[in-house]
């Protein structure tokens, strides 16, 4: 079946660094999501990718969808406490179903 | 979660108990979905339910059954509880016809001793 994959696993960030996340999936996506989830929280939307090669951006974040549709990222600058939180990606390739890659642990040091 | 409400939120069981976790969407959407997410992983899909009435498997179903009864709500119940099962429990509504966008609900914290 369809699996996503992420890394890095963790990413321990200096505050006003930068850093980006990578997502990867096994087969040609319709579109792919972002979502972040708090420590103790559920996961919230964040964006959605549907064209190839789009690039996307919200404030210090910029995601972008890979032109095989089967990848993607996302670029945050100048790392913020409030950045804190885990990153997931989800496939989706068709169909009601969205594959979760297993995400990003992000930790910032003020 | 503005949407999708889950209750409750939190629950301890004794390997063998049963229990129904319940999720309700006031959106109106067709699509809901049941995921558990363990310790530092991500989400894997257990049930999902297309429309009221119809429901399919995901890609974690043993151990679990769902129902959907109406629009609104979607249960998932636990017959037999492991303590493989321990987990944080997501319901969760796909936002609209257009988009495969999600909503999810506040989470079910689940510890089966």
């Amino acid at each position: 079946g369809q699996q996503v994959m992420q890394i890095p696993q963790y990413q321990h960030v200096q505050e006003g660094e930068d850093f980006t996340t990578y997502c990867n999936s096994s087969t040609t996506l319709s579109n792919i999501q972002w979502y972040k989830q708090r420590p103790g929280g559920h996961p919230v939307f964040l964006i959605q990718l549907v064209k190839s090669g789009e690039v996307k951006k919200q404030k210090r974040l910029t995601f972008q969808f890979g032109e095989a549709k089967k990848n993607s990222s996302l670029h945050i600058t100048a790392t913020q406490t409030t950045d804190v939180g885990t990153y997931f990606c989800a496939g989706s390739a068709a169909g009601n179903k969205l594959t979760f890659g297993g995400g990003t642990r992000v930790l910032v040091k003020p | 979660n503005a949407g999708v409400t889950q209750t409750p939120k939190f629950q301890v069981l004794k390997t063998g108990q049963s229990m129904t976790l319940q999720c309700a969407q006031d959106m109106n959407h067709n699509s809901m979905y049941w995921y558990r997410q363990d310790p530092g992983m991500g989400l894997r899909l257990i049930y999902y339910s297309a429309s009221e009435g119809t429901t399919d498997k995901g890609e974690v179903p043993n151990g679990y059954n769902v129902s959907r009864l109406n629009k609104r709500e979607f249960s998932l119940r636990l017959e037999s509880a492991a303590p493989s099962q321990t987990s944080v429990y997501f319901c969760a509504m796909r936002q609209g016809w257009s988009t495969d966008t999600q909503y999810f609900g506040p989470g079910t914290r689940l510890t089966v001793l």
